[in-house]
């Protein structure tokens, strides 16, 4: 079975300050991991992806993940928040041993960026 | 490409009346994933399709819920009867076989009243 653990409903954070969003997962192989974004009323929007290599991954709008395969860890961040990178973002993972290639998602962590 | 295409993008209906969505995935992709989000329960995958043939549907949650994919250009999810705890927004996404990651549309947001 696979899982995705978002363990922070919401983080705060000051604009121009650095951000980082949690996630943490479970596979029985190896992991094919996922960061998205929602807008309000708006669907999910793919950021990033992790599936094999370098450990740090850069993703659209300046955001960066970093897998850590003994933590089983696959944080999201930013050197320098922006309001408008307020939303909602997931965590999602599939398993490679997973036949049949479904995304799991986390609950979701809601970061608000301030003035 | 337009990308995902779902409608309507939102759905008032009656308890016990039935609500079809619609769903139009991205030209060329091989699956198609119906999700269903609400607060208490996040983001649920309740049927996938490849290549137009259902292949996980234990996400359904019971008979009243069921999904078609007649041609590759198009997938339905229907509730019949609904009632108020099917109240949700429902994404569809769709994913090529050489993508690792789905592309996701805007969402349906049903009320059942």
């Amino acid at each position: 079975a696979q899982s995705v653990a978002q363990p922070e409903d919401q983080v705060n954070v000051a604009e121009g300050n650095p951000l980082t969003v949690k996630c943490t997962y479970s596979v029985s192989g190896n992991p094919y991991l996922f960061w998205y974004v929602q807008y309000p009323n708006r669907g999910l929007q793919f950021l990033l992806k992790y599936i094999t290599g370098d450990n740090l991954v850069k993703g659209s709008y300046g955001f960066e993940a970093e897998f850590n395969k003994s933590q089983t860890s696959f944080h999201l961040k930013k050197p320098s928040a922006l309001v408008s990178d307020s939303a909602l973002y997931f965590c999602a993972v599939r398993d490679t041993d997973n036949a049949g290639n479904m995304l799991t998602f986390g609950g979701g962590t809601r970061l608000m960026v301030k003035p | 490409d337009a990308g995902v295409i779902q409608s309507p993008r939102h759905e008032v209906t009656e308890m016990g009346q039935e609500v079809t969505l619609r769903c139009k995935p991205i030209s060329g992709h091989d699956y198609l994933f119906w999700y269903r989000q609400t607060m208490m329960r996040g983001l649920e995958l309740l049927i996938y399709f490849n290549n137009n043939v259902p292949i996980d549907d234990s996400g359904m949650p019971e008979d009243r819920f069921s999904a078609k994919m007649p041609n590759a250009s198009f997938s339905t999810l229907k509730i019949q009867p609904s009632e108020p705890r099917d109240s949700a927004v429902y994404f569809c996404a769709s994913r090529s076989g050489q993508d690792y990651e789905a592309f996701f549309g805007q969402g349906t947001r049903l009320t059942v009243v």
